[in-house]
């Protein structure tokens, strides 16, 4: 069965500091990643897209994939209290186009 | 932007009824849209797939006669829930497909009484 996992968390991270997600998966002929935000009580929104290998930057965020290894990964500099939220780590399987596949959420706690 | 609107945004009603959501892509055309539904401290649950002109491919276990899907047009797809109880209770959840990427509506909290 494919999968998606990632650590549940909480991920407790001082204000200011780096934030590292981890997500791996197990269909090997996936294609595309993404990484959602998820504040309680609202529906997920975008933060990255990730389709190659290496690192992908925007902003505070940077992406980082490996195919090899079936490993994705989110990073979150300057941490800050708005990023307190859930973070979803989402997989297109390989057979299934435009279907995500998605990880139970990391939570993350920004302490001031 | 790829902007999602879903209507309404809160719905109490009582056993027995039926409920329509509607999923709207604003900004761009969507010949696929999903519909999740997410209960408290869960992950997104996949319902059904909504494809433009055809019928909704359901996920197992996802009752398709109790959960009626129509996506008449490209920006537009609306999931009624019939004889709601209070199980069906949950935030749905819609999203629109744009490229590879699904952007996601803001959801609808369902309250069935």
């Amino acid at each position: 069965q494919k999968e998606v996992e990632q650590n549940s968390g909480p991920l407790s991270v001082p204000e200011g500091a780096i934030a590292s997600l981890n997500c791996t998966y197990s269909d090997r002929v996936s294609q595309s990643f993404f990484w959602y935000r998820q504040y309680s009580g609202k529906s997920p929104e975008l933060i990255m897209s990730i389709y190659s290998n290496g690192d992908k930057e925007d902003g505070r965020f940077t992406a980082q994939l490996n195919k090899a290894s079936q490993y994705v990964s989110l990073l979150i500099r300057d941490s800050q209290p708005s990023d307190s939220a859930t973070y979803l780590c989402a997989v297109t399987p390989g057979d299934s186009w435009g279907k995500l596949q998605f990880g139970a959420g990391t939570q993350v706690v920004v302490t001031p | 932007g790829a902007v999602v609107s879903q209507h309404p945004s809160r719905v109490i009603c009582k056993s027995g009824t039926s409920v329509k959501i509607e999923c709207r892509s604003l900004d761009f055309q969507a010949t696929t849209m999903f519909w999740y539904r997410q209960f408290p401290k869960q992950s997104l649950m996949l319902m059904a797939t909504s494809n433009e002109g055809s019928k909704a491919t359901y996920e197992q276990g996802v009752e398709k006669d109790k959960f009626l899907i129509n996506h008449a047009s490209l920006t537009l797809s609306t999931l009624t829930v019939t004889s709601a109880h209070p199980e069906d209770s949950s935030f749905y959840i819609c999203s629109a497909t744009r490229g590879e990427t699904q952007y996601f509506g803001p959801g609808t909290r369902l309250l069935v009484l």
